[in-house]
């Protein structure tokens, strides 16, 4: 079984939907981030979070919110798509005694028409 | 901010090494890591430099400079399955990770 999952793997929505995706891991992580990629780009930091009380704004989170629900459960929500949030997300945790390498989920394409 | 530079492209035969720089400009950070993604997939860790100098693992190797501000991946006896984007990215003292925006390795028979 995969250590970090992400649901749904494809979704298609319409502009000013409200979307959550979320993302589980079993790797016993506490820290868990959420990474937009755009086609040609590396990933930017959207939301991270060290602990379950602890949430932080990334480099881009204007327009998403996140929710951290349990150690293992990290969701991104986009309270009203836009098309420009058409991209690849991407979920990691990561281990800080190991250089804080990053693990990541198999990725969600959201496409917003 | 953090701010990496690394080529787009990079096209080698089978057999080859490839090396892919990376330049950074950042106030301080705790590492330089190198990950590998191919077309659709999740990317994946290749290699941490916490330290200066080099870092083997396999067929890959990475390098750290931090008085040059750079660093490189170097992917030895190139084989078709290598073909893929790399990026580098700096672990920063306050833990919010930069991404260059990627190498993508081409690599013909």
């Amino acid at each position: 079984d995969a250590d970090v999952t992400q649901t749904p793997r494809n979704r298609i929505t319409k502009t000013g939907k409200r979307i959550m995706l979320e993302c589980s891991q079993t790797k016993g992580h506490d820290r868990m981030y959420w990474y937009r990629q755009d086609p040609g780009l590396g990933l930017q930091l959207i939301y991270y979070s060290f602990d379950v009380k602890d949430i932080n704004k990334g480099e881009i989170s204007d327009g998403y919110s996140v929710s951290r629900q349990a150690q293992a459960k990290f969701s991104l929500s986009l309270e009203s798509a836009i098309p420009n949030q058409t991209a690849l997300y991407f979920c990691a945790t990561s281990d800080p005694y190991k250089g804080d390498t990053q693990y990541f989920g198999p990725g969600t394409r959201l496409t917003v028409l | 901010g953090q701010s990496l530079e690394q080529p787009s492209e990079v096209t080698a035969v089978e057999g080859a090494i490839v090396q892919i720089n990376c330049t950074y400009q950042t106030s301080g950070f705790y590492g330089l890591s190198w990950y590998q993604q191919h077309d659709g997939g999740a990317p994946t860790f290749l290699s941490y430099n916490a330290l200066d100098g080099l870092e083997e693992t396999g067929r890959f190797s990475s390098f750290l400079s931090r008085s040059d501000s750079y660093g490189y991946l170097l992917l030895q006896e190139l084989q078709m399955k290598d073909s893929a984007s790399y990026f580098c990215a700096v672990t920063p003292h306050d833990y919010k990770l930069s991404f260059g925006a990627g190498t993508t390795v081409t690599v013909r028979a």
